[in-house]
């Protein structure tokens, strides 16, 4: 248990809405990643944060925004929610040390109608 | 750039052994991983490679070959319980704080 939670759990929402998702870490981790997982194209990543306000993009960031204001919090934010980001959304935090492995959150499941 | 191939699906029964492959492309390899993924949970972290040779973790086994590009990983002893999708996924040295997942095996097991 790498002491990540992610909110909401599941959402429905329609094409236009913002969205924003939370992902909550306890261990004071410096980096944190979010991916999107879709059947045939396995687990894509679309940002992540290297620090309190230190992110980048990923290989599939278009559409989605970030922001980490604290150690804990890492947002991912939709700001006009379209179909094709139906997906399932993981948050990810990264040990360092050793062999710097990803530990994963338990996901967010988004519908967009 | 990157790139991870493996199969999509294997089947195999339970109480023998399975191997899952995966090859690789990358220009500055910095570690392999395996994951294992049950349908609808997140993935849990099972091995990592860095260096050439097998890597033993109770009934499961990853083995790396920087040379070919290639690793799998070795399920003995299988059990119904392992039936959950393999994700192997590759860090780069040019990205060092990320890797990059191939799209997974999806493993059934039938009795």
């Amino acid at each position: 248990d790498a002491g990540i939670t992610q909110s909401p759990r599941h959402k429905v929402t329609e094409t236009g809405t913002p969205v924003t998702l939370r992902c909550h870490q306890t261990e004071n981790h410096r980096y944190m990643y979010w991916y999107r997982q879709d059947p045939g194209h396995g687990l894509r990543l679309i940002h992540y944060s290297y620090g309190v306000k230190d992110t980048d993009k990923g290989e599939v960031s278009d559409g989605y925004s970030v922001s980490r204001s604290k150690t804990e919090d890492f947002l991912l934010t939709l700001e006009s929610a379209t179909s094709s980001q139906t997906s399932v959304y993981f948050c990810a935090i990264q040990r360092q040390g050793g062999t710097d492995t990803q530990y994963f959150g338990p996901g967010t499941r988004l519908t967009v109608l | 750039g990157q790139n991870i191939d493996q199969p999509t699906e294997m089947t195999a029964t339970e109480g023998a052994i399975v191997q899952i492959n995966c090859t690789y492309q990358t220009s500055g390899f910095n570690g392999l991983f395996w994951y294992q993924q049950h349908a609808g949970e997140a993935p849990t972290f099972l091995s990592y490679n860095v260096l050439d040779g097998l890597e033993e973790k109770g009934r499961f086994s990853s083995f790396l070959s920087r040379s070919k590009g290639y690793s799998y990983l070795l399920l003995k002893e299988l059990q119904m319980k392992d039936s959950a999708s393999y994700l192997c996924a590759v860090r780069d040295y040019s990205s060092a704080s990320k890797i990059i997942f191939g799209s997974g095996t999806r493993l059934s097991i039938r009795p």
